[in-house]
């Protein structure tokens, strides 16, 4: 099973920071990856599906980056609504794997 | 809009068969694209469970696979996961999702505890 290496795990920031997360994948998965948001509580959502594509209705100070094993998640100005946990998962090949999670916490 | 629905008991004796179905709404499984069951322990991370197509094709888990099976009636517009042998580490919330490129569309989520 491919194996995706998430960092940091967790991180502090101000509203109006800039943030990224990566995720190292155990071996190539060409862009075959997508990050989720998850909040207390509630299901994780979708922002990002093909390494960078922007899932429709999501806010564009997310964006990803990234190909083959490592990929970024930036957030380009942190927002109140934004301090949740993220994970990535691939979906290139199953078992399907996600991320261990980043949880971003208020500075 | 797309919705999927959890249901199934919120409790489950140690031992015992797990069985959770999703009903899907605005959406016809028979359509296409996959569909997955994940789990969260609480506190925990994500991790998938399995997933199935809507003619019936399915991926498990691995770490799961010997103890799970996913089905699916169309006729009904949902899906269901049954894991057996259940034991304290089976305890999560259980989500099912509709997997296109990634899970684009997931259910509230489903708590069950794993206790006698």
């Amino acid at each position: 099973a491919i194996q995706m290496t998430q960092s940091p795990s967790s991180l502090s920031a101000s509203v109006g920071d800039r943030v990224t997360i990566t995720c190292r994948a155990s071996q190539g998965i060409r862009n075959d990856l997508g990050w989720y948001q998850q909040k207390p509580g509630k299901a994780p959502k979708l922002l990002i599906y093909a390494a960078s594509s922007l899932q429709s209705g999501v806010p564009s100070r997310f964006s990803g980056s990234g190909s083959g094993t490592d990929f970024t998640l930036t957030i380009s100005s942190l927002q109140p609504e934004d301090f949740a946990t993220y994970y990535c998962l691939q979906d290139y090949n199953y078992p399907l794997t996600f991320g261990q999670g980043t949880k971003v916490e208020i500075k | 809009q797309v919705q999927l629905q959890e249901s199934g008991p919120g409790l489950v004796k140690p031992s015992e068969t797990l069985s959770l179905t999703c009903a899907v709404s605005g959406y016809s499984i028979s359509s296409g694209y996959y569909w997955g069951w994940i789990r969260q322990p609480p506190g925990k991370g994500l991790e998938w469970i399995g997933s199935i197509y809507h003619s019936g094709s399915t991926y498990y888990n691995p770490s799961l696979k010997s103890r799970v099976t996913i089905s699916v009636d169309t006729s009904k517009n949902q899906f269901s996961l049954k894991l057996s042998s259940v034991t304290a580490a089976d305890t999560a919330v259980y989500y099912c999702a509709r997997e296109v490129v990634n899970f684009d569309y997931w259910g509230q989520g489903t708590l069950v505890t794993v206790s006698s």
